[in-house]
């Protein structure tokens, strides 16, 4: 069955403290993971990785690709309380499918 | 419009009351995608459709979930005789490509509705 397993479910931590957010998946006929921040409802587009070791970089936040150990992370650095939100790791393959998502609360 | 737009933004339905959800996709948008997302999960794949055609309808849940794109633009996504397991953020996204899975750089989701029955 394929799937997308992300971790940890949640996390709370204080500004400027650096997370890793995990993707895991196992998806037939894999093309590209995707990563999205939800706040509110919306979610809006982060990355897009479909070559393994080729890290995307966007300000604090970069993403890699792992294609033989079928996992991808997402790291923030120097969080702010404005990363508060929901991290969606998707993946697609014969269909599109998303992990359950990572809820990330920052601190002051 | 600019973006996806959705409507009502909240609708709250008696139990066994029927709902009409829409979706006004960015235009010119060829692809267009319905999730659903219960509190807590991540967005659940109902149905797509490229232009007016439903190619995949594999995910709506059961025979009362209906979707239509009749003129290949707007969509709606209806629920009939509604059930509070079918409350959840219904999610409209669309593409500007073809294809199941792409042109997904530039899948634009809407700001959802949220269904509450009751």
């Amino acid at each position: 069955e394929d799937k997308v397993v992300q971790s940890p479910l949640s996390l709370v931590v204080h500004e400027g403290d650096t997370v890793t957010l995990n993707c895991s998946y196992e998806v037939t006929n894999f093309r590209s993971l995707l990563w999205y921040k939800q706040e509110k409802k919306a979610p809006t587009f982060l990355f897009m990785l479909t070559s393994s070791g080729i890290e995307k970089k966007s300000g604090r936040l970069s993403s890699i690709l792992d294609k033989k150990e079928l996992f991808s992370i997402l790291n923030i650095t120097a969080t702010q309380t404005g990363d508060s939100a929901i991290y969606l790791c998707a993946v697609t393959g014969n269909q599109f499918y998303f992990g359950t998502g990572t809820s990330l609360t920052v601190i002051p | 419009g600019a973006g996806v737009s959705q409507s009502p933004r909240y609708k709250v339905a008696k139990r066994g009351q029927d709902v009409a959800l829409r979706c006004d996709p960015i235009s010119g948008h060829v692809s267009l995608f319905w999730y659903q997302q219960a509190l807590g999960q991540g967005p659940e794949f109902l149905t797509y459709f490229q232009n007016e055609a439903q190619l995949d309808k594999s995910g709506l849940p059961s025979d009362r979930f209906f979707a239509e794109r009749p003129e290949g633009s707007v969509s709606t996504l209806k629920i009939q005789r509604t059930q509070q397991e079918d409350s959840a953020v219904y999610l409209c996204a669309s593409s500007p490509g073809g294809g199941r899975t792409s042109g997904l750089y530039g899948y634009t989701f809407g700001s959802g509705t949220r269904l509450t029955v009751v």
